[in-house]
């Protein structure tokens, strides 16, 4: 079946402009991730989804990120204010449930450039 | 905090040649350990991880890893490297109990000679 799509692949904005990156999940999968990998790094974890709530937004860098998933299945990650700071490869992954039972899948990811 | 040390950002063998990733984590009780690979435009894939049990973990296209809690280490191993094997390699760890959510290293960029 479909694994995890992200939308758009790449998206180029202007500093200060509001984004919104888009995830699909597995179908079926209760749990989401977003993660944020910069440049030469490891994925950086920025929050998690189990259904409709978000049950740890910790590694939201600032009140600039904000995700939601209002039906459990979608979400999307806005970012107000972009720096360029911002820029990066941001990644989602969804699971069937929780981690210790259940493997996360990865989407290809959304390279963010913030000029 | 857990964390994580991949401390060879890039490694380079020779197709056939055998193969040993290293990583060390920083926790302080038993922790969840995953090895990812990630290959251009790809999302990461879980090749193996170890939860608890036996130390030496199988995972898939032929690579291991194994805890050694002495050295505070999950080195990665593939007897024989194929060409196809060039990608990053991200060693990660999670907390016992809570969400299990990983943290990852810097990666290791794998390069493989013909």
């Amino acid at each position: 079946g479909a694994g995890v799509s992200q939308t758009p692949s790449n998206k180029v904005t202007e500093k200060g402009k509001y984004v919104e990156l888009r995830c699909d999940p597995i179908s079926g999968h209760t749990a989401l991730y977003w993660y944020r990998q910069s440049l030469g790094q490891g994925p950086e974890f920025l929050i998690y989804f189990q259904g409709t709530g978000a049950a740890d937004d910790s590694g939201l860098p600032n009140d600039r990120f904000f995700a939601v998933r209002p039906e459990g299945s979608v979400s999307t990650l806005k970012i107000q204010r972009t720096e360029r700071g911002d820029s990066a490869v941001y990644l989602c992954a969804s699971s069937q449930g929780p981690l210790s039972y259940n493997e996360q899948f990865f989407g290809p990811g959304t390279r963010l450039t913030v000029l | 905090a857990q964390s994580v040390t991949q401390p060879d950002i890039h490694i380079t063998v020779s197709e056939g040649a055998s193969l040993e990733l290293r990583c060390n984590y920083s926790y302080g009780a038993t922790p969840y350990l995953f090895w990812y690979v990630q290959s251009p435009g790809q999302g990461l894939q879980l090749l193996l991880k170890y939860f608890s049990g036996d130390t030496l973990v199988q995972g898939i296209k032929g690579f291991e890893a194994e805890f050694k809690r002495s050295q505070s280490s999950f080195n990665l191993r593939k007897p024989s490297v194929h060409w196809s094997d060039a990608a990053e390699y991200f060693c990660a760890v999670a907390a016992s109990g809570g969400s299990y959510i990983p943290t990852f290293g810097r990666g290791t960029s794998l390069i493989v000679h013909p």
